[in-house]
């Protein structure tokens, strides 16, 4: 089974930030928060990662809750080109990576 | 670089037949997997690979061989296709080094009538 939950689907307007939310309450120390992002007809690409402080790179930022039970992936300023499949993962060195069925973003024109 | 490369991009299978599709990468990773994705369904991991020679299984093999004979080339092989099987597969690769980011290939698209 997956090791994190995320809501089937959002919807966000255009231009307006979008916060996606990500529980992992079994994640081990050694977990990287890893999320990825499917558009249609196409294979999943990377996003962002993240182990125990916020990120932010180019195409969106990180949040992780103090705990670490938790994190937020979020797209400060959404287009239409980001609707798509957002997937949240655990990852660690060799351990089988697990697909859940990640969140369907939906942005309204 | 190429990145993750897999063919063919199509196929179409006859129930009973084998085939194998194939997956390289070009990035030296020793971690290797391959996904299949059905009509609105999230990803399910089939086989994984940790390095050459070494190989396990994911959530759903059944019907499915795999190799690591080189870092290189993952290969997946349906032994005796059925309908069950038509999906879109995706192999991935990553370092064996954090974050353990994973690259994806563009997918073969199977479709077994």
């Amino acid at each position: 089974d997956a090791k994190t939950t995320q809501p089937n689907s959002m919807e966000s307007n255009e231009e307006e930030p979008v916060h996606l939310p990500c529980n992992h309450s079994t994640i081990s120390g050694t977990d990287y928060i890893h999320w990825y992002r499917q558009l249609p007809s196409q294979g999943p690409e990377y996003v962002i990662h993240g182990l125990t402080s916020n990120v932010n790179n180019r195409m969106a930022s990180l949040a992780i809750a103090e705990d670490r039970k938790s994190s937020t992936l979020i797209l400060h300023r959404a287009t239409l080109r980001d609707a798509a499949v957002y997937y949240c993962i655990l990852s660690y060195r060799d351990d089988k990576i697990i697909f859940g069925k990640g969140t369907r973003l939906h942005i309204l024109p | 670089n190429a990145g993750v490369t897999q063919t063919p991009k199509f196929q179409v299978l006859k129930t009973g037949q084998s085939m194998t599709l194939q997956c390289a990468q070009d990035m030296n990773h020793e971690y290797m997997s391959w996904y299949r994705q059905d009509p609105g369904m999230g990803l399910r991991l089939i086989h994984y690979s940790v390095g050459a020679g070494i190989t396990d299984q994911g959530e759903v093999p059944n019907g499915y061989n795999v190799s690591r004979s080189t870092t290189e080339d993952f290969p997946l092989r349906l032994l005796s296709a059925a309908p069950s099987q038509t999906s879109v597969y995706f192999c991935a690769s990553r370092q064996d080094r954090a974050p353990y980011e994973q690259y994806f290939g563009p997918g073969t698209r199977l479709t077994v009538t």
